[in-house]
């Protein structure tokens, strides 16, 4: 199963945009891009998914590298609310595999007021 | 909606004991999966479903058990409980498993086990 990585931790200001970074230098052509966060004691939520054009939703944006091995998580004005652990994962579209995903450690995101 | 409901949502179990975490969906989704997330970790995956009938391991299925006899249900069993498997349990569902370009997983809330 392709892996990603992500740094353990970044801070941001309020009201800045924030850059989380993802490294998926193995993915495959049939990986899905997707992006969790979990807020303090909560099931993770999803965030925003992508293959290989970038993406916008009320949420966020999905930039993804032009040769898929790196993509960046983008907030466009962080709150408070949006401290979080933030998962970079991959989801291979190919049915046998069932969806399984592999979640790493994740960015732990701090929001200073 | 409800979602993706899990019960109970806190347990304390003793050495050697056994439980069943419930998990339920009403989105009427085939894949469902049952993750354990220890302190400051990330999510691993114990066992996982594509429809009712069918199962199978995940990262970390030892000392764990599932069933699926209906779309909506996806019990967790643990058998001989032990202090390694004091953790949150979360589980989760999809419609198409990632086949899908619109395909995301939903996330119930959580069960908190501690095994003395």
């Amino acid at each position: 199963d392709a892996k990603t990585t992500q740094p353990n931790s970044m801070e941001s200001n309020e009201e800045e945009p924030v850059h989380l970074p993802c490294n998926h230098s193995t993915i495959s052509g049939t990986d899905y891009i997707h992006w969790y966060r979990q807020l303090p004691s909560q099931g993770p939520e999803y965030v925003i998914h992508g293959l290989t054009s970038n993406v916008n939703n009320r949420m966020a944006s999905l930039a993804i590298a032009e040769d898929r091995k790196s993509s960046t998580l983008i907030l466009h004005r962080a709150t408070l609310r949006d401290a979080a652990v933030y998962y970079c994962i991959l989801r291979d579209i190919i049915n046998t595999n069932a969806g399984k995903s592999t979640f790493g450690d994740g960015t732990t995101l701090t929001v200073k007021p | 909606n409800a979602g993706v409901t899990q019960t109970p949502k806190f347990r304390i179990l003793k050495i050697g004991q056994s439980m069943t975490l419930q998990c339920a969906q009403d989105m009427n989704h085939n894949y469902m999966y049952w993750y354990r997330q220890d302190p400051g970790m990330g999510l691993k995956l114990i066992y996982y479903s594509v429809g009712a009938g069918i199962t199978d391991k995940g990262e970390v299925p030892n000392g764990y058990n599932v069933s699926r006899s209906t779309t909506e249900d996806f019990p967790l069993r643990l058998e001989l409980a032990a202090p390694s498997q004091t953790s949150v349990y979360f589980c989760a569902s999809s419609g198409t498993g990632g086949a899908s370009r619109t395909d995301t997983q939903y996330f119930g809330p959580g069960t908190r086990l501690t095994v003395l």
